[in-house]
Protein backbone atom coordinates (compact mmCIF):
# COMPACT_ATOMS: atom_id res chain seq x y z
CA UNK A 1 0.00 0.00 0.00
CA UNK A 2 1.08 3.59 -0.64
CA UNK A 3 2.90 5.15 2.67
CA UNK A 4 2.35 8.26 3.69
CA UNK A 5 5.40 9.61 6.53
CA UNK A 6 5.15 12.04 9.99
CA UNK A 7 8.33 14.19 11.26
CA UNK A 8 8.83 14.17 14.20
CA UNK A 9 7.27 10.94 15.80
CA UNK A 10 7.32 12.90 18.68
CA UNK A 11 7.81 15.95 20.23
CA UNK A 12 8.31 17.74 23.81
CA UNK A 13 7.72 21.34 23.83
CA UNK A 14 7.48 24.71 26.33
CA UNK A 15 4.26 26.33 26.39
CA UNK A 16 4.43 29.38 24.23
CA UNK A 17 6.18 27.78 21.88
CA UNK A 18 5.13 26.84 17.92
CA UNK A 19 5.56 23.58 16.84
CA UNK A 20 5.53 22.54 12.89
CA UNK A 21 4.62 18.54 12.32
CA UNK A 22 5.56 17.36 8.35
CA UNK A 23 3.46 14.86 6.81
CA UNK A 24 4.58 13.22 3.14
CA UNK A 25 3.13 10.80 1.04
CA UNK A 26 6.13 9.00 -0.09
CA UNK A 27 4.94 6.86 -3.03
CA UNK A 28 1.96 8.52 -4.38
CA UNK A 29 0.81 12.61 -5.25
CA UNK A 30 -1.99 13.11 -3.12
CA UNK A 31 -4.17 16.30 -3.56
CA UNK A 32 -5.99 16.15 -0.49
CA UNK A 33 -4.36 15.02 3.40
CA UNK A 34 -6.29 14.82 6.25
CA UNK A 35 -4.90 16.40 10.17
CA UNK A 36 -6.70 13.98 13.19
CA UNK A 37 -5.80 14.68 16.48
CA UNK A 38 -6.25 11.67 18.85
CA UNK A 39 -6.66 12.08 22.81
CA UNK A 40 -5.53 8.87 24.84
CA UNK A 41 -8.35 6.02 24.33
CA UNK A 42 -10.12 8.11 22.40
CA UNK A 43 -11.16 8.25 18.19
CA UNK A 44 -9.81 10.52 15.82
CA UNK A 45 -11.01 14.20 15.24
CA UNK A 46 -10.67 15.39 12.26
CA UNK A 47 -9.43 19.11 12.11
CA UNK A 48 -9.11 19.76 8.83
CA UNK A 49 -8.91 19.38 5.22
CA UNK A 50 -5.90 20.24 3.71
CA UNK A 51 -5.82 20.49 -0.47
CA UNK A 52 -2.87 21.00 -2.16
CA UNK A 53 -2.59 24.79 -3.64
CA UNK A 54 -5.26 26.48 -1.40
CA UNK A 55 -6.54 27.32 2.35
CA UNK A 56 -7.35 24.25 4.36
CA UNK A 57 -10.87 23.47 5.16
CA UNK A 58 -11.48 23.63 9.81
CA UNK A 59 -14.11 21.57 11.14
CA UNK A 60 -16.07 23.12 13.59
CA UNK A 61 -14.41 24.61 16.40
CA UNK A 62 -11.36 24.30 15.02
CA UNK A 63 -9.18 27.40 15.73
CA UNK A 64 -7.37 27.85 12.09
CA UNK A 65 -4.91 30.73 13.39
CA UNK A 66 -4.00 28.25 15.81
CA UNK A 67 -3.43 25.02 14.05
CA UNK A 68 -1.69 26.55 10.55
CA UNK A 69 -2.00 24.31 7.36
CA UNK A 70 -0.09 24.46 4.50
CA UNK A 71 -0.36 21.91 1.70
CA UNK A 72 2.57 23.51 -0.80
CA UNK A 73 3.06 20.55 -2.91
CA UNK A 74 1.24 17.09 -4.19
CA UNK A 75 3.25 15.67 -1.19
CA UNK A 76 3.86 17.69 1.04
CA UNK A 77 1.43 19.12 3.94
CA UNK A 78 2.94 20.58 7.60
CA UNK A 79 1.00 21.39 10.65
CA UNK A 80 1.78 24.58 12.78
CA UNK A 81 0.58 24.66 16.20
CA UNK A 82 0.81 28.10 17.13
CA UNK A 83 1.83 29.20 20.85
CA UNK A 84 1.17 25.91 22.52
CA UNK A 85 -0.21 25.05 25.40
CA UNK A 86 -0.05 21.81 27.68
CA UNK A 87 -4.16 21.21 26.27
CA UNK A 88 -2.11 20.93 23.15
CA UNK A 89 -0.96 18.29 24.07
CA UNK A 90 -2.14 14.52 22.09
CA UNK A 91 -1.25 12.17 19.25
CA UNK A 92 -1.91 13.76 15.35
CA UNK A 93 -2.20 12.29 12.69
CA UNK A 94 -2.03 12.98 9.21
CA UNK A 95 -3.73 10.75 6.20
CA UNK A 96 -3.92 10.85 2.55
CA UNK A 97 -5.91 9.49 -0.05
CA UNK A 98 -4.80 8.07 -3.60
CA UNK A 99 -6.38 9.49 -6.55
CA UNK A 100 -8.32 6.07 -7.30
CA UNK A 101 -9.81 3.52 -5.06
CA UNK A 102 -11.12 4.03 -1.75
CA UNK A 103 -8.42 3.59 0.78
CA UNK A 104 -7.34 6.25 2.95
CA UNK A 105 -3.88 6.25 4.19
CA UNK A 106 -2.22 7.35 7.94
CA UNK A 107 0.91 8.70 8.75
CA UNK A 108 2.45 6.88 12.03
CA UNK A 109 1.35 9.84 14.05
CA UNK A 110 2.90 12.50 16.21
CA UNK A 111 2.97 12.74 19.67
CA UNK A 112 3.15 16.38 20.84
CA UNK A 113 3.80 16.40 24.59
CA UNK A 114 2.93 20.70 25.51
CA UNK A 115 5.52 21.60 29.13
CA UNK B 1 -24.88 15.01 9.48
CA UNK B 2 -23.32 11.93 9.60
CA UNK B 3 -22.91 9.96 12.72
CA UNK B 4 -20.74 6.56 13.47
CA UNK B 5 -21.58 4.65 16.97
CA UNK B 6 -19.48 1.63 18.13
CA UNK B 7 -20.87 0.82 21.41
CA UNK B 8 -18.67 -1.83 23.09
CA UNK B 9 -15.47 -0.03 24.91
CA UNK B 10 -14.18 -3.18 25.27
CA UNK B 11 -14.23 -6.14 24.50
CA UNK B 12 -12.40 -9.69 25.02
CA UNK B 13 -12.23 -12.74 23.43
CA UNK B 14 -10.36 -16.23 23.40
CA UNK B 15 -7.76 -16.86 21.22
CA UNK B 16 -8.68 -18.81 17.96
CA UNK B 17 -12.10 -17.58 18.66
CA UNK B 18 -14.77 -15.54 16.60
CA UNK B 19 -15.65 -12.11 17.72
CA UNK B 20 -18.11 -9.06 16.00
CA UNK B 21 -17.49 -5.43 16.69
CA UNK B 22 -20.79 -3.30 16.28
CA UNK B 23 -21.05 -0.29 14.29
CA UNK B 24 -23.71 1.49 13.53
CA UNK B 25 -24.22 4.73 11.28
CA UNK B 26 -26.34 7.43 10.70
CA UNK B 27 -26.71 9.37 7.38
CA UNK B 28 -29.02 10.45 4.85
CA UNK B 29 -26.72 10.35 2.15
CA UNK B 30 -27.75 7.10 -0.50
CA UNK B 31 -23.99 6.52 -1.17
CA UNK B 32 -21.42 6.05 1.18
CA UNK B 33 -18.66 3.83 2.23
CA UNK B 34 -17.82 1.82 5.50
CA UNK B 35 -14.16 1.33 7.09
CA UNK B 36 -12.71 -0.68 9.50
CA UNK B 37 -9.18 0.67 10.93
CA UNK B 38 -6.76 -1.43 13.63
CA UNK B 39 -4.79 0.78 16.00
CA UNK B 40 -2.34 -1.11 17.83
CA UNK B 41 -0.34 0.56 20.79
CA UNK B 42 1.76 1.59 18.60
CA UNK B 43 -0.77 4.73 17.16
CA UNK B 44 -0.35 3.67 13.42
CA UNK B 45 -4.35 3.24 11.87
CA UNK B 46 -3.72 -0.04 9.95
CA UNK B 47 -7.20 -0.35 6.89
CA UNK B 48 -8.36 -3.38 7.05
CA UNK B 49 -11.54 -3.69 5.29
CA UNK B 50 -14.07 -1.31 3.12
CA UNK B 51 -17.86 -1.73 2.39
CA UNK B 52 -19.93 0.57 -0.82
CA UNK B 53 -22.86 1.34 0.48
CA UNK B 54 -24.27 -0.53 -3.36
CA UNK B 55 -21.94 -2.81 -2.79
CA UNK B 56 -24.32 -6.60 -2.53
CA UNK B 57 -22.10 -8.77 -1.19
CA UNK B 58 -20.50 -8.61 2.27
CA UNK B 59 -17.02 -7.42 2.04
CA UNK B 60 -14.38 -10.32 3.28
CA UNK B 61 -10.44 -9.76 3.39
CA UNK B 62 -8.52 -12.92 4.99
CA UNK B 63 -10.08 -13.04 8.40
CA UNK B 64 -12.19 -10.51 8.77
CA UNK B 65 -15.80 -9.73 7.52
CA UNK B 66 -17.73 -6.80 7.14
CA UNK B 67 -21.64 -7.97 8.36
CA UNK B 68 -23.21 -5.26 6.30
CA UNK B 69 -26.55 -4.98 7.19
CA UNK B 70 -28.09 -1.58 5.22
CA UNK B 71 -31.54 -1.78 6.44
CA UNK B 72 -30.30 -1.53 10.04
CA UNK B 73 -27.54 0.78 9.00
CA UNK B 74 -25.06 -1.48 10.68
CA UNK B 75 -21.17 -2.65 9.30
CA UNK B 76 -20.41 -5.25 12.16
CA UNK B 77 -16.79 -6.22 12.07
CA UNK B 78 -16.24 -9.90 12.09
CA UNK B 79 -12.87 -11.46 13.42
CA UNK B 80 -12.24 -14.68 12.88
CA UNK B 81 -9.94 -17.14 14.81
CA UNK B 82 -8.75 -14.36 16.65
CA UNK B 83 -4.34 -14.06 17.45
CA UNK B 84 -3.06 -12.71 19.83
CA UNK B 85 -1.65 -10.05 17.49
CA UNK B 86 -5.12 -8.93 17.26
CA UNK B 87 -5.19 -7.13 20.57
CA UNK B 88 -5.92 -3.74 19.58
CA UNK B 89 -8.46 -0.31 19.17
CA UNK B 90 -10.47 -0.99 16.41
CA UNK B 91 -12.44 1.76 14.75
CA UNK B 92 -15.49 2.00 12.31
CA UNK B 93 -15.59 4.93 9.83
CA UNK B 94 -17.61 6.15 7.27
CA UNK B 95 -17.27 8.33 4.01
CA UNK B 96 -20.44 10.32 2.73
CA UNK B 97 -20.52 10.01 -1.02
CA UNK B 98 -18.09 7.56 -3.56
CA UNK B 99 -16.12 9.94 -4.30
CA UNK B 100 -12.76 10.11 -3.29
CA UNK B 101 -13.39 13.79 -1.71
CA UNK B 102 -15.33 13.02 1.14
CA UNK B 103 -14.29 13.59 5.27
CA UNK B 104 -13.49 10.16 6.88
CA UNK B 105 -15.28 10.53 10.00
CA UNK B 106 -14.81 7.65 12.75
CA UNK B 107 -16.40 6.15 15.63
CA UNK B 108 -15.62 6.13 19.22
CA UNK B 109 -13.23 3.05 19.30
CA UNK B 110 -13.49 -0.49 20.41
CA UNK B 111 -10.34 -2.14 22.40
CA UNK B 112 -10.53 -5.66 21.96
CA UNK B 113 -8.14 -8.11 24.22
CA UNK B 114 -7.43 -11.47 22.68
CA UNK B 115 -6.58 -14.11 25.19
CA UNK B 116 -4.18 -16.41 25.37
Amino acid sequence: GAVVSQHPSWVICKSGTSVKIECRSLDFQATTMFWYRQFPKQSLMLMATSNEGSKATYEQGVEKDKFLINHASLTLSTLTVTSAHPEDSSFYICSARVSVGNEQFFGPGTRLTVL
Amino acid sequence: AQKITQTQPGMFVQEKEAVTLDCTYDTSDQSYGLFWYKQPSSGEMIFLIYQGSYDEQNATEGRYSLNFQKARKSANLVISASQLGDSAMYFCAMREGLSNTGKLIFGQGTTLQVKP
